[in-house]
């Protein structure tokens, strides 16, 4: 069975900084692109980040761009996701999420998210 | 960045209603768009990809059209674990874009 657990939200002061952790197990995680999606409270989804499955490629959305940085331990099967410069729009329930397939897939399997407060 | 908007923003429907919701794309993508659903303080759960691929294990009262621009999904008989939020997502290029969601609330 997949499974993906989060850890590491918290609350933070903006400015401050904050790593996500997902344990993947169930499947080779080595094999698989992963991507960080987040949801702001009582909003809808947005992506966040995807990195490929050799950490060679990593995209990021404009709205984290040079703040956010997602890379993997593929000996460990944990995806990170460094979170710089916490302003509090950044406040959501971040999920890391499992590509389906190499190409032009989306993702099919969800952690239960990790909350991130970004509040003084 | 490519734009989804979801139609309707809200539904109001009964048990054994057959519902669409629609998807339209700001340029086209190809079948490259997927739905999910998700229930209150649950994570989302991919019910169809590719325009009308259906997901392992998703019930085929669900079913998704279209291409390019503009795309469907139908639930061709509405059951009461079937209330929730359903938004598309494009997966043809980064970044992957969301609509902003459609609430099914029982009539």
């Amino acid at each position: 069975e997949v499974q993906l657990l989060e850890s590491g939200g918290d609350l933070v002061k903006p400015g401050g900084s904050l790593r996500l952790s997902c344990a993947a197990s169930g499947f080779t995680f080595s094999t698989y692109s992963m991507n960080w999606v987040r949801q702001a409270p009582g909003k809808g989804l947005e992506w966040v980040a995807v990195i490929s499955l050799d950490s060679r490629t990593t995209y990021y959305a404009d709205s984290v761009k040079g703040r956010f940085t997602i890379s993997r331990d593929n000996s460990k099967n944990t995806l990170f996701l460094q979170m710089n410069s916490l302003r509090a729009e950044d406040t959501a329930v971040y999920y890391c999420a499992r590509k389906l397939n190499t190409g032009n897939y989306p993702v099919d399997y969800w952690g239960q998210g990790a909350l991130v407060t970004v509040s003084s | 960045d490519i734009q989804l908007t979801q139609s309707p923003s809200f539904l109001s429907a009964s048990v054994g209603d057959r519902v669409t919701i629609t998807c339209r794309a700001s340029q086209a993508i190809s079948n490259y768009l997927a739905w999910y659903q998700q229930k209150p303080g649950k994570a989302p759960e991919l019910l169809i990809y590719a325009a009308f691929t259906l997901q392992s294990g998703v019930p085929s009262r669900f079913s998704g059209s279209g291409s390019g621009t503009e795309f469907t999904l139908t639930i061709s008989s509405l059951q009461p674990e079937d209330f929730a939020t359903y938004y598309c997502q494009q997966h043809n290029n980064y970044p992957r874009t969301f609509g902003q969601g459609t609430k099914v609330d029982i009539k």
